[in-house]
């Protein structure tokens, strides 16, 4: 069945380092692949989105580009602030239900 | 807000009592999900309707597990003979405008059930 990969946090930062949360994934067919953020305390929130290969999904200075040759979707921001701390998940739909496989997500600690 | 909502949002109970959960979806949106989080991992899916159909239903949602949705609008999730491996978030989305399609889904605050 379908499935996500994520690396491993927690993932601790500087303010103003580069980010690179890692994010692979196995499906038959062509998936629609996401980053959901879940800030403390609050729920699931949708961050970026991209729905075909080589598309490049981009919000709040994140961006992941679906790559179907690697079969990844790794992502990234320049610059990171304190409040970009939070869990971020990886998932991809690839039925016609649109249900979605989320990976175990990753933690981010972003320090002043 | 026009946002998902869900009901309530914590409940204690013991072990062997029943519960019963609501989302309220977005109101534009005919699909709906229900996904369980525990402690550390991403959502796993449980359950899922459009309109008021349930189309799918995960080997996670054993028969203690039953959930609603009636007239296409609100849902529910009961659980009978609750155990302590029922412990978890309990998220409802909801996707799809109706007649159009997008998997875009929006996230509700979830229900944090602890059985005791």
């Amino acid at each position: 069945g379908d499935s996500v990969t994520q690396m491993e946090g927690p993932v601790t930062l500087s303010e103003e380092a580069f980010l690179t949360i890692n994010c692979t994934y196995t499906a038959t067919g062509y998936p629609s692949l996401f980053w959901y953020v879940q800030y403390p305390g609050e729920g699931l929130q949708l961050l970026l989105k991209a729905t075909k290969a080589d598309d490049k999904g981009s919000n709040k200075g994140f961006e992941a580009t679906y790559r179907k040759e690697t079969t990844s979707f790794h992502l990234e921001k320049g610059s990171v602030q304190v409040s970009d701390s939070a869990v971020y998940f990886c998932a991809l739909t690839g039925d016609s239900w649109g249900k979605f496989q989320f990976g175990a997500g990753t933690q981010v600690v972003v320090t002043p | 807000d026009t946002g998902v909502s869900q009901d309530p949002r914590h409940k204690i109970t013991k072990r062997g009592q029943n519960v019963t959960f609501r989302c309220d979806p977005i109101s534009e949106h005919n699909r709906l999900y229900w996904y369980r989080q525990t402690l550390g991992q991403g959502p796993e899916f449980l359950t899922y309707f459009q309109n008021e159909a349930q189309l799918e239903k995960s080997r996670l949602l054993s028969d203690r597990f039953s959930a609603e949705r009636p007239k296409g609008s609100f849902s529910t999730l009961e659980i009978q003979r609750t155990e302590q491996g029922d412990s978890a978030m309990y998220l409802c989305a909801s996707s799809g405008l109706k007649g159009g399609n997008s998997y875009e889904q929006y996230f509700g605050p979830g229900t944090r059930l602890t059985v005791t």
